[in-house]
């Protein structure tokens, strides 16, 4: 069964980077496309980009310029990394992954991780 | 706003069907697959149905989706009250280059 906890602050100031990993349990992550997604409060699901395990990525244009997506195979994880953020960025984060080979849905989802951007 | 449109609720009572739309232009619905997700309060989405109408392993066959056109159906037969959550649909868009969720639908077992 694979599981993807994920781990990093739940608290950010308004302006700084937030920072998140997800690491692939029970399974590998050279198999699959990874993703990261949000969901603002009250709001419907928000997909911020992918990752492979090449290191190949990218990224939803309305957060291009403000996110990284990376990945690292020797520890089975990938990351976000978000910067300049603002209140507008305050929102539960999953990380998921990305169903094969059609590559076009999430089939398995980490339990989210509120982050809070305090101003 | 979400270039793809469901209505905003939709309800039945046990044993019922209920269908949910999702409308979206030809350069989304019309031109990539569309998945369907369900989602609790205060749970992750969990993914019902991908590449139009493919079930996950696990997912009852109550759940059912389809593709027509420019538009995209999710069924729900046999309602049952666990299935009272929010349903959101999802497509790649090749105009915006990017993956979109629905406005999401509401759903409430009378």
């Amino acid at each position: 069964q694979v599981l993807l906890p994920e781990s990093g602050p739940r608290l950010v100031t308004s302006s700084e980077t937030l920072s998140l990993t997800c690491t692939v349990s029970g399974g590998s992550i050279d198999t699959h496309y990874w993703s990261w997604i949000r969901q603002a409060p009250g709001k419907g699901p928000e997909w911020m980009g992918y990752v492979y395990r090449s290191g190949n990525s990218d990224s939803s244009p309305s957060l291009k310029s403000r996110v990284t997506i990376s990945v690292d195979t020797s520890r089975n994880q990938f990351s976000l990394r978000l910067t300049s953020v603002t209140a507008a960025d305050t929102a539960v984060y999953y990380c998921a992954r990305v169903v094969a080979p059609t590559n076009d849905a999430f089939d398995i989802w980490g339990q989210g991780t509120f982050v809070t951007v305090s101003t | 706003q979400s270039v793809l449109t469901q209505p905003p609720s939709a309800s039945g009572t046990p044993g019922q069907r209920v269908t949910i739309s999702c409308s979206g232009g030809s350069s989304i619905i019309g031109s990539s697959t569309v998945s369907w997700y369900q989602q609790l309060p205060g749970t992750a989405p969990k993914l019902l149905i991908y590449s139009n109408s493919q079930r996950p392993t696990g997912v009852p066959d109550r759940f059912s989706g389809s593709k027509s056109g420019t538009s995209a159906s999710l069924a729900i037969s046999g309602l049952q009250s666990d299935d009272e959550a929010d349903y959101y649909c999802a497509a790649w868009d090749e105009s915006l280059n990017d993956y979109v969720f629905g406005t999401g639908t509401k759903v409430t077992v009378l």
